[in-house]
């Protein structure tokens, strides 16, 4: 259980265009979907909080308009990189949040396999 | 000062040996600790949650020091296979509404060597 896909795999691009990134939970339901950005030999960066059916949050230092978040279903949240450009290159992964506030009172996140963006 | 830190390594083991790294974190009221495995170029996999208690799973176990806030990981008898980044994962708050992003340590480079 509790696996989360994430399309496509790897992108290159022109500099300029736009990029859609989908991540999905395959298997269970997620009102909280998370982005994150990860840089050669860096650690993860959480970019944007996904919220289904509302706005994203973003994190400081994030341009909301160039990294679009829609999170339209309780399985679906996409990251539209908007005109592109190289320093936009980077390793993107969502998760997706299961969240238990039963006996166990867990909160884990699953991460997406990843998408590799280049763009040229 | 980071919000998490770890010693990157890369820490060189024998295959057999018994491997601990630790990791500390800056935020007191942080609720939930977590030990990632991320192979080279792949996301990040959970290994385990820790718990305040100390929790033990195979050949893992993590620890957790509230009082001084730091966690650890131990691996016993260690295997090829556990040659792997190993990250320290802080969540600041717990079942909270709005931006609960999980906080990455850069992670511990472990080599298990034949």
């Amino acid at each position: 259980g509790a696996v989360v896909s994430q399309h496509p795999s790897w992108v290159i691009c022109k500099s300029g265009t736009s990029v859609k990134i989908e991540c999905r939970s395959l298997d269970f339901q997620a009102t909280t979907m998370f982005w994150y950005r990860q840089f050669p030999k860096q650690s993860l960066m959480l970019m944007a909080t996904s919220n289904e059916g509302s706005k994203a949050t973003y994190e400081q230092g994030v341009e909301k308009d160039k990294f679009l978040i829609n999170h339209a279903s309780l399985t679906l949240s996409t990251l539209t990189v908007t005109s592109a450009h190289p320093e936009d290159s980077s390793f993107y992964i969502c998760s997706a949040r299961i969240l238990d506030r039963g006996f166990l009172g867990t909160d884990t996140q699953y991460f997406g396999p990843g998408t590799r963006l280049t763009v040229l | 000062r980071k919000e998490v830190e770890q010693d990157p390594g890369p820490f060189n083991v024998p295959e057999g040996a018994t491997v601990a790294f630790n990791c500390t974190y800056s935020n007191s009221a942080s609720q939930s600790f977590f030990w990632y495995r991320q192979d080279c170029r792949k996301e990040p996999k959970l290994l385990m949650s820790v718990y305040s208690s100390g929790n033990e799973d195979g050949r893992f176990t993590a620890q957790l020091n509230r009082a001084s806030q730091y966690i650890s990981l131990l691996i016993r008898d260690s295997k090829l296979s556990d040659s792997a980044t190993y990250l320290c994962v802080v969540n600041p708050s717990y079942g909270g509404g709005g931006a609960d992003g999980l906080t990455f340590g850069k992670g511990t480079h472990l080599i298990i060597q034949p």
